[in-house]
């Protein structure tokens, strides 16, 4: 079966500090990873879909990136108003529509 | 607005009665999902219809659980004698079929119904 992990769970930075998150997959004939950022309370909203190892994807202060095994998430010069929790979902070859979601990596980002 | 919508917003519900939740995806999108999400997990995957064919289901959805979308347009996702396990975030979403250099459609959420059972 398709499986997600991200890492960390949490993360606290401060404005201004730049990290990434981390996305490992295993699926079978990828067809698309996709990053959602989610506010409590919220449905998902759409950030960005990579589709093969080396494709980069940029908008504003992210910048998501692939490779065979695992898909980053670049957080540059983060403000207060990047808090939120990032999920990481993989479609693979074998099932029609569903996608499998990691669980998620909540972060805030500090004055 | 022309996201997808979901009503009600909020339910709260005693154990053993039946909920009906309802999703309006974004007009001209023929692909229409529904996943379920508690607490510190991402969402799961619930079903997919294409048009009014329901084509995917998840073992996640028992018996009873019931999901339609008779005429191709809005879906409505039912269960019966709910049980305090069924309190979660259930979220809908659509798409249209990936066009041009594209692999897959990408899914738009909306903005959920949170379900709570005592």
């Amino acid at each position: 079966e398709d499986q997600v992990t991200q890492s960390p769970e949490a993360l606290r930075l401060q404005e201004g500090e730049s990290s990434s998150l981390n996305c490992s997959y295993t699926v079978s004939g990828l067809r698309g990873l996709f990053w959602y950022r989610q506010d409590p309370g919220k449905g998902p909203e759409f950030l960005f879909t990579l589709y093969s190892a080396g494709e980069e994807k940029e908008k504003e202060r992210l910048k998501a990136t692939l490779t065979k095994k695992e898909s980053f998430l670049h957080i540059t010069a983060p403000k207060p108003e990047d808090s939120a929790t990032y999920l990481c979902a993989v479609r693979g070859g074998s099932t029609l529509g569903r996608l499998y979601f990691g669980r998620g990596t909540q972060l805030t980002v500090w004055p | 607005d022309t996201g997808v919508s979901q009503n009600p917003r909020h339910k709260i519900t005693k154990r053993g009665q039946n909920v009906t939740f309802r999703c309006d995806p974004i007009s001209e999108h023929n692909r229409l999902y529904w996943y379920r999400q508690t607490l510190g997990q991402g969402p799961e995957f619930l079903t997919y219809f294409q048009n009014e064919a329901q084509l995917e289901k998840s073992r996640l959805l028992s018996d009873r659980f019931s999901a339609e979308r008779p005429k191709g347009s809005f879906s409505t996702l039912e269960i019966q004698r709910t049980e305090q396990g069924d309190s979660a975030m259930y979220l809908c979403a659509s798409s249209s079929p990936a066009q041009g250099a594209t692999l897959t459609d990408t899914q738009y959420f909306g903005p959920g119904t949170r379900l709570t059972v005592l």
